[in-house]
C-alpha cells in the first residue's frame, strides 16, 4: 500500500514564524489528510484536499496539492506554541477503499 | 461528549495475557478502524468494520479479533501478548462516504508488554 512520507522530520521554529510540512507519495490519490497529534493524543484531523484541488485554507493553515509531483504542503502561519505537535499527511487510493494510509509525521517544535 | 472514546487509556500486562481494548463513537458514523503506531509513530491500519460487517483486514496476526457488537463500537482482542505487541493502539470512526471525510481519532490506548 502507497504511504505518504513527510518532510522534514523534525522542525524548530519560534512563535510567530511560518512553518512548512511537506509530503510527497507514490502513487494516484483521491484525496490527501493532514493531521495533528499533540503528544500522548489521538490524531485530530485538520484537512482533506481532494485531487482535483489545488489549495485549501483553515485558519491559519494552508495546504496545496501538486498531483504532477505527487507532493502536498502544509504552511501554519504565525505559529504559536500550542502548534507544537507532530503532523501526519494521509493519502486515500480510492477504488472503493480510502483508507488513508499515513507517513511517519513531522514533529513541529515552536518556542516561546 | 467525547466523541471517540476508547478504554483503558493505558494497559500493562504480561507477555501470555489476553486483553481487551474497546471502543465506542457517538456521532452515528458507519465505519470504524483500528490503527496501531509503533514507537517510530507509524500508523498502520488494522482492521476497518462497516456497520458491524469487516471489510478491511490488514496483515495481522490471528491472535487479533475485532468484534462489533453494533456500528457505534468496535473492541480489540488479543490473544497470548507479545512483547512486539507493545503499542498505541487509535480507533477511529467515519462517515461511510470516505472520499471527503477525515477520520477522528480516539485518544489512544498505550500497551506494554512485559
Amino acid at each position: 500500500s502507497q504511504q505518504g512520507e513527510e518532510d522534514p522530520q523534525a522542525l524548530s521554529i519560534q512563535e510567530g514564524e511560518n512553518a512548512t510540512m511537506n509530503c510527497s507519495y507514490k502513487t494516484s490519490i483521491n484525496n490527501l489528510q493532514w493531521y495533528r497529534q499533540n503528544s500522548g493524543r489521538g490524531l485530530v484531523h485538520l484537512i482533506l484536499i481532494r485531487s482535483n484541488e489545488r489549495e485549501k485554507h483553515s485558519g491559519r493553515l494552508r495546504v496545496t496539492l501538486d498531483t504532477s509531483k505527487k507532493s502536498s504542503s502544509l504552511l501554519i502561519t504565525a505559529s504559536r506554541a500550542a502548534d507544537t505537535a507532530s503532523y501526519f499527511c494521509a493519502t486515500s487510493q480510492g477504488g472503493g477503499s480510502y483508507i488513508p494510509t499515513f507517513g511517519r509525521g513531522t514533529s513541529l517544535i515552536v518556542h516561546p | 461528549d467525547t466523541a471517540v472514546s476508547q478504554t483503558p487509556k493505558y494497559l500493562v500486562t504480561q507477555m501470555g495475557n489476553d486483553k481487551s481494548i474497546k471502543c465506542e463513537q457517538n456521532l452515528g458514523h458507519d465505519t470504524m478502524y483500528w490503527y496501531k503506531q509503533d514507537s517510530k509513530k507509524f500508523l498502520k491500519i488494522m482492521f476497518s468494520y462497516n456497520n458491524k460487517e469487516l471489510i478491511i483486514n490488514e496483515t495481522v496476526p490471528n491472535r487479533f479479533s475485532p468484534k462489533s457488537p453494533d456500528k457505534a463500537h468496535l473492541n480489540l482482542h488479543i490473544n497470548s501478548l507479545e512483547l512486539g505487541d507493545s503499542a498505541v493502539y487509535f480507533c477511529a470512526s467515519s462517515p461511510w462516504d470516505r472520499a471527503y471525510y477525515g477520520y477522528t481519532f480516539g485518544s489512544g490506548t498505550r500497551l506494554t508488554v512485559v
